[in-house]
């Protein structure tokens, strides 16, 4: 298996810009997460799904962020308009069964907004 | 999302010297986790453990449920220089709850 695919790997934009992240998670994981790291706050959820349906979204920032899993190979983390404070690395991460299962994380997506 | 306290925050030791770290919350948790991450990469799946009191060993690391369930420990034992990396505990409040990540602990292992 590939395991948790994330594109692009870094990803530089101007203020204002529309940027999409995406990821491929593991075949038969029914669970997937998107996570977002910084030094000052490490490792936050931001958003997760349970057989393409968002279960809890209360980590998304605001507005300006939005996530969907049209099936079950394929989930999106749009920032529109991105700014300075969303510089962070991103990371989408799936499970079998959930939490307890523990996660297989990607790579992830270094974002930097100038 | 329930805070979990990490330390220390970061370690400087030498190859052979055995390391001990652990994360301590004010809820309690009934799954704790361990992950690593090295530059560049996300965090892996170390060590999970699933009951209060649970000592479980993967290879030269050794992890442990505290009994109140508010804490748990990780060990590595004759530390190498591939351990070098950044260690996260991980906590599930309960079903249907996502992990909670503590801040990490960075090891540095000399030759």
């Amino acid at each position: 298996d590939a395991g948790v695919i994330q594109s692009p790997r870094h990803e530089v934009t101007e203020m204002g810009q529309e940027v999409t992240l995406r990821c491929k998670p593991i075949s038969g994981h029914d669970y997937l997460f998107w996570y977002r790291q910084t030094m000052m706050r490490g490792l936050e959820l931001l958003i997760y799904f349970n057989n393409n349906v968002p279960i809890d979204d209360s980590g998304m920032p605001e507005d300006r962020f939005s996530a969907k899993m049209p099936n079950a190979s394929f989930s999106t983390l749009k920032i529109q308009p991105s700014e300075p404070r969303d510089s962070a690395v991103y990371f989408c991460a799936s499970s079998p069964g959930g939490a307890a299962y523990g996660y297989t994380f990607g790579s992830g997506t270094r974002l930097t907004v100038v | 999302g329930q805070q979990l306290n990490q330390s220390p925050q970061s370690m400087f030791i030498q190859e052979g010297e055995d390391v001990s770290m652990n994360c301590t919350s004010s809820s309690i948790f009934n799954t704790w986790l361990w992950y690593k991450q090295e530059p560049g990469e996300g965090p892996v799946l170390l060590i999970a453990l699933y009951k209060a009191g649970e000592l479980t060993s993967n290879g030269r690391l050794t992890a442990q449920f505290g009994i109140t369930r508010k804490d748990s420990f990780l060990n590595i034992s004759a530390s190498i220089p591939s351990d070098v990396g950044i260690y996260f505990c991980a906590g599930q409040l309960g079903s249907g709850y996502a992990l909670n990540f503590g801040k990490g602990t960075s090891l540095l292992v000399t030759p």
